[in-house]
């Protein structure tokens, strides 16, 4: 159980390209979900949190319309990069919890590895 | 979040040794979640940790939540070359859910 299920895996496209990140939770509710960015050798760095049906809360430093954050329904949120740069070359992972119950652990996508040439 | 104290940094280690790794933090938590990455994935749960003192098993994995709620170790025991991997400790210090991550183990087993 508990399955979060990311696409793409990888991307490669142009500077100036918008990419769209799909994150779905395959038998579970995710009530909330999460979207990290992840460096080489590095740690996850949270960039912000949706719960369904609200608008998503972003980190600090985050650029709220560089990072576009849509959580419609309780399977299914998505980050979308706008007008992408090689600096947003990145591994970009979600993660989704059902917020309804306590005790409930973030369970991982398996990420996307995002290439901006 | 906060950046929780994880070490070691990375150990090299021999097939069938046992490893411990440990975070530590300045805040108080009320969850301790240890997650395992491998290369080109997304971190996978290993075990989760509800309340201080708990000390869990998971197959050859044994985690406790410290006493003091500030600090939680993860043991492997016997290790073997799948075990390879980098081990993250993340802590959730209030009800919004957000983690803090420690900045990673990596472990090496060598046949």
């Amino acid at each position: 159980g508990a399955v979060v299920s990311q696409h793409p895996s990888w991307v490669i496209c142009k500077s100036g390209t918008s990419v769209k990140i799909e994150c779905r939770s395959l038998d579970f509710q995710a009530t909330t979900m999460f979207w990290y960015r992840q460096f080489p050798k590095q740690s996850l760095m949270l960039m912000a949190t949706s719960n369904e049906g609200s608008k998503a809360t972003y980190e600090q430093g985050v650029e709220k319309d560089k990072f576009l954050i849509n959580h419609a329904s309780l399977t299914l949120s998505t980050l979308t990069v706008t007008s992408a740069h090689p600096e947003d070359s990145s591994f970009y992972i979600c993660s989704a919890r059902d917020s309804r119950y306590l005790n409930q652990p973030q369970h991982f996508g398996d990420g996307t590895r995002l290439s901006i040439l | 979040g906060q950046q929780l104290n994880q070490s070691p940094q990375s150990m090299f280690i021999q097939e069938g040794e046992d490893v411990s790794m440990n975070c530590t933090s300045s805040s108080i938590f009320n969850t301790w979640l240890w997650y395992k990455q491998e290369p080109g994935e997304g971190p996978v749960l290993l075990i989760a940790l509800y309340k201080a003192g708990e000390l869990t098993s998971n197959g050859r994995l044994t985690a406790q939540f410290g006493i003091t709620r500030k600090d939680s170790f993860l043991n492997i025991s016997a290790s073997i070359p799948s075990d390879v991997g980098i081990y993250f400790c993340a802590g959730q210090e209030r009800n919004d859910y957000k983690l803090s991550f420690g900045a990673g183990t990596t472990v090496t087993v060598r046949a």
